[in-house]
């Protein structure tokens, strides 16, 4: 099984609201990730979590806050966004071995955001 | 800079025959190289990867072929079928000691296999 998945599929916000989009798996995976997807682009990454501890901030605006409540969960907190922000908010797992070996990220399905 | 191209935007092929799928990289320190499929308003799909230590992996229709001296792949899929319509992405990763799980991707080549 290699299912990750995410809600809510679709969101409207203006850009006085708050937020949240959310990310679950359970295949014991260590390492979680946040991309944004704009149209006709590769995914960008944006936040890595390691054993639940944030690894990687892309220099995201702090708009955008993480957290890794434990290791199956991942959230996205939104606040004051703008209507750039709108996209596809993909979120991604992996084993994350120990260095040298391979590691394949598993997306979800993604949450189309759009903000007003 | 962009460490990973995808030089050809689109291709058409007819279902059937062959689709090949080109992959440039820069980072002599990558060693693990992924191939995503892509459906509009979904997430990626992964179908296939190959470690720096291989030449070729084969997974049914995929075969993914990695030349690390011309630091290029390519992604074969034999037969093709329409359901294999899509954006298809490459990545790639360093996995060696300083790891930080990021994966870098190449900007997508629209795979359209015409019946």
């Amino acid at each position: 099984d290699t299912e990750v998945t995410q809600t809510p599929k679709h969101l409207v916000m203006g850009m006085t609201n708050k937020k949240s989009l959310k990310c679950e798996q359970h295949m014991g995976h260590r390492a979680m990730y946040w991309y944004k997807q704009k149209a006709k682009k590769p995914p960008e990454l944006m936040f890595v979590y390691s054993y639940e501890k944030l690894s990687i901030n892309e220099s995201v605006p702090s708009r955008f806050s993480p957290e890794c409540p434990n290791s199956s969960l991942l959230n996205l907190h939104l606040h004051a966004l703008q209507p750039e922000d709108s996209a596809l908010y993909l979120c991604a797992s992996s084993q994350r071995l120990a260095g040298g070996s391979t590691d394949t990220q598993y997306f979800g399905p993604g949450t189309r955001l759009t903000v007003l | 800079d962009q460490q990973v191209k995808q030089n050809s935007p689109s291709l058409s092929v007819q279902e059937g025959r062959i689709s090949i799928l080109n992959c440039d990289y820069t980072n002599s320190m990558f060693d693990y190289f992924l191939w995503y499929k892509k459906y509009p308003a979904e997430g990626p799909t992964f179908l296939i990867s190959i470690s720096s230590i291989k030449d070729k992996n084969e997974d049914g229709r995929f075969t993914v072929f990695l030349n690390k001296s011309a630091k290029h792949l390519s992604l074969h899929i034999v037969p093709s079928q329409p359901g294999d319509s899509a954006v298809y992405f490459c990545a790639a990763s360093s996995n060696g000691s300083g790891n930080t799980g990021k994966l870098i991707f190449g900007q997508g080549t629209t795979l359209q296999v015409k019946p």
